[in-house]
């Protein structure tokens, strides 16, 4: 799986857009990045995954540079309630593996009142 | 919906003793696995299971076993309690690899050994 690189944290001022950056500079076409976030003391909630189109649900978008050597992940109006660890996560796309999600150290988002 | 329901939420063991951590999900998941998080650390695979009798080792394997006899459990045992495994355990399923699918979690488990 490809490495990524996430800044340790980030503050955001509740209802602005909080982008949170991704690096995954070694990722190989078949990969796919995901988006968790880990809400303090709770288990990880997904949130979005993308191949090299931009995505957008309920929750969020990911935004994916057309090299797709990084990507950004924008809550378009945070709240106090998004503070949380947010990890970004590149995986092998393929059906049977039995492969697991890698989870690095993340970005903590604080979002200020 | 219950989700992914782990019990116990709190536990605190002597070196040495043995204990199991439940972990139940009832959205007919074929995956599931079992993860630790340390202070200030992300999450690293402990065990993990593509469906009923099927298990295998993630990272951190050493001092845990586990089982899968039905789909909607998959317990965790502590064989002999150390203190190096004071952590958060977390237990996820999903309906096909976390790898390509939502992932759901539980609560977690906080265990501390002394």
């Amino acid at each position: 799986d490809a490495k990524t690189t996430q800044p340790p944290s980030m503050d955001c001022a509740e209802g602005r857009a909080a982008n949170l950056p991704c690096n995954h500079s070694t990722i190989s076409g078949n990969e796919y990045v995901y988006w968790y976030r880990q809400i303090h003391s709770q288990g990880p909630q997904y949130i979005i995954h993308g191949l090299k189109n931009n995505e957008t649900n309920e929750m969020a978008s990911l935004i994916i540079t057309e090299d797709r050597k990084s990507s950004t992940l924008i809550l378009p109006h945070a709240t106090l309630r998004d503070t949380a660890v947010y990890y970004c996560i590149v995986r092998v796309w393929g059906s049977g593996s039995a492969r697991q999600l890698t989870f690095g150290s993340g970005t903590q988002l604080t979002v200020l009142p | 919906n219950a989700g992914v329901t782990q019990t116990p939420k709190f536990q605190v063991l002597k070196t040495g003793q043995s204990m199991t951590l439940q972990c139940a999900q009832d959205m007919n998941h074929e995956y599931m696995s079992w993860y630790r998080q340390d202070p200030g650390m992300g999450l690293r695979l402990i065990h993990y299971s593509v469906g009923a009798g099927i298990t295998d080792q993630g990272e951190v394997p050493n001092g845990y076993n586990v089982s899968r006899s039905t789909t909607e459990d998959f317990p965790l045992r502590l064989l002999s309690a150390a203190p190096s495994q004071t952590s958060v355990y977390f237990c996820a399923s999903s309906y096909g690899s976390p790898g390509n699918t939502e992932a759901f979690f539980g609560q977690g488990t906080r265990l501390t050994v002394v």
